[in-house]
């Protein structure tokens, strides 16, 4: 069936350093959503992209929304230690509404 | 009040025990959902209620029941679990059944000795 991937699985960057991670689907996707979590923490929304070709700026967090509305992609300028977590992109599956995690991406920052 | 109330945060239980875990959220959202992870995994999605009714169950095991009382409220009854099935298992909940974003729990951590 319908999966999302990501890439990378794991990301190790210096604080400072730019990071991004992607995310692939299968098939079209109607919309995509993106969470963060903490390391013993739970995932927390960060934004939802709709229109194909969207981007979205939260602060230093940029989001892109594929033309194909197949992928997706999660950049961070200038990384700081608060940025550590695994990050996941989600989408619905099917017919149905409802949204499944991609793989994720875990960030490390190193000081 | 954007919280999601999980009880209890952590869990330890026998294989022949039987034990409920409770998901609690007043923002009066109508989509309500169960959601298993394993360590260094993505959360998988187990069951959603939507206006308090199950609307889609994951093929998930009979020994995991879920119930939801009330609009508000959201129970995961648990009975001969697996070691396998330890886990966190995360409660959300949402406006609508999709496409609106998912407030989370804290999850219970749950291990089955």
């Amino acid at each position: 069936g319908q999966q999302v991937m990501q890439i990378p699985q794991y990301q190790h960057v210096q604080e400072g350093e730019d990071f991004t991670t992607y995310c692939n689907s299968s098939t079209t996707l109607s919309n995509i959503q993106w969470y963060k979590q903490r390391p013993g923490g739970h995932p927390v929304f960060l934004i939802q992209l709709v229109k194909s070709g969207e981007v979205k700026k939260q602060k230093r967090l940029t989001f892109q929304f594929g033309e194909a509305k197949k992928n997706s992609s999660l950049h961070i300028t200038a990384t700081q230690t608060t940025d550590v977590g695994t990050y996941f992109c989600a989408g619905p599956r099917g017919t149905g509404n409802q949204f499944y995690f991609g793989t994720g991406t875990s960030l490390t920052v190193i000081p | 009040d954007t919280e999601v109330t999980q009880t209890p945060k952590h869990l330890v239980m026998g294989m022949t025990n039987k034990k409920s875990l409770k998901c609690e959220q007043h923002m009066g959202h109508r989509a309500m959902y169960w959601y298993k992870q394993k360590a260094k995994k993505p959360p998988e999605l187990m069951f959603v209620y939507s206006y308090e009714k199950l609307s889609i169950n994951e093929s998930v095991p009979s020994r995991f029941s879920p119930e939801c009382p009330n609009s508000s409220l959201l129970n995961l009854h648990l009975h001969a679990l697996q070691p396998e099935d330890s886990a966190l298992y995360l409660c959300a909940s949402s406006q609508d059944p999709g496409y609106t974003e998912a407030f989370f729990g804290q999850g219970t951590r749950l291990t089955v000795v």
